[in-house]
This record gives C-alpha cells, structure tokens and sequence, in this order.
C-alpha cells in the first residue's frame, strides 16, 4: 500500500483561486519532503525542499510567493498553488524522506488543471 | 541543477529480454541513486538504490550498475515482462539535501 499519501489526486479550479496540495507520511515520520512538477512527457522537475520546522528551499525560477509550502508536522507538508493561472496546470508531485529506511518514497500525484 | 527532457528516449524490447537502461549524471558530490518506475498518470514508484560506495547492487529482477569515473547509471532488467513498460527515472542525491531527476527512458515491452 501508499506510504506516501497525496491529496486531492485531482483538482479543477478557476484562474485566480488558491489550491492546496498535501502530503502527507502514512506510517514514518518524514523530515524531509521534496515538491515536483511534471509536464506532460517531461521529467520531474524539483520545485522545493521541504524541511519540517523550517522554511522551504526553492529551486532557481521557482516563485515562493506563488507556491507556498509549509511542512509543519513530521508526516505532513502542504504546497499551495496561489492565484492559480492556467500555467500552472501540471501534475505535482511529493516525496517523503524516511529516515528509518533511509529511502524515499512518492505520493500518488496530484493532477491540477487551472480554468 | 535538474534536467528535463522534452523527448523521452524510447527502449523497446521483447518479452522475456533483459533490459538496460542507461543514466548519466552530472554531479560529482552525489552520493545516492534511485531508480523509479512511473506508470502513466502515477507517481514514481522505488525500484532500487544504490550509495556512491558501491558498484552494484541486485535486487527482484533488477541490477544497478554505477560508475562513478564516467558518472554514469544503469538499471538492468531480467526476463522483461509487459508490466515492465513504463517510463523509468533515475535520480541523484546528495545527502538527501537536493534531489535532481534525470530525464526518463521509456520502456516498451513487446509481447
């Protein structure tokens, strides 16, 4: 079964709105958690790393403003798609660190499809 | 910094082959390698890991070979089934601070 799990698998919404992604460790504490986006037939690309307590580290061309993630527990983080445009439509991804195990394993993905 | 591929390299090969699949990475201070499977509309799925102090590593069905002198990957699949086909990722980290995707080989098995 999921270790990682991620919530909404899909969600539509009008341009302008706010969505927030979670994700969330099922059965291990998770430090560290990664966000991605995929475009169609493309790799993953990193967004952020995600550790819990502290602020969120983003990768260059990455707006924090527009994607706010908060990691506030050690099984849950949060990405929040703010005014969301129809660029932003993608399929988002998390991974969990677990340290115990010392693997990392993904969420489902998250389809966002912006209206 | 992460790559991405517009093109994913198409492997094709018959039912019951062995498969390998081929990753280069680009930085020297990594240390730890996945390879995941992502079926269409899925998320990555683990297949196997390896740390920059090994070689090789087997698990089910899987090999992974790494070369640290040319930087390079390589996932081996034995008696490749049709379940198998999916587009497969290797990934390249370094003490789980940054964690970069390379840009995807797509695997056809032909029944």
């Amino acid at each position: 079964g999921a270790v990682v799990s991620q919530h909404p698998s899909w969600v539509i919404c009008k341009s302008g709105t706010s969505v927030k992604i979670e994700c969330r460790s099922l059965d291990f504490q998770a430090t560290t958690m990664f966000w991605y986006r995929q475009f169609p037939k493309q790799s993953l690309m990193l967004m952020a790393t995600s550790n819990e307590g502290s602020k969120a580290t983003y990768e260059q061309g990455v707006e924090k403003d527009k994607f706010l993630i908060n990691h506030a527990s050690l099984t849950l983080s949060t990405l929040t798609v703010t005014s969301a445009h129809p660029e932003d439509s993608s399929f988002y991804i998390c991974s969990a660190y677990r340290v115990n195990g010392n693997t990392i394993y993904f969420g489902e993905g998250s389809w966002l499809t912006v209206v | 910094g992460e790559s991405v591929g517009l093109h994913l390299p198409t492997l094709s090969v018959q039912e019951g082959d062995n498969s390998i699949i081929n990753c280069a990475y680009s930085n020297s201070a990594s240390d730890y390698f996945i390879w995941y499977k992502q079926e269409s509309g899925k998320g990555p799925q683990f297949i196997i890991d390896i740390r920059s102090n090994m070689d090789k590593r087997q698990g089910q069905r899987v090999t992974v070979l790494l070369n640290k002198t040319v930087k390079h990957l390589s996932l081996q699949i034995a008696a490749t089934q049709p379940g198998d086909s999916a587009v497969y990722f290797c990934a390249e980290g370094d003490n789980f601070n940054i964690f970069y995707f390379g840009s995807g080989t797509k695997l056809n098995v032909k029944p």
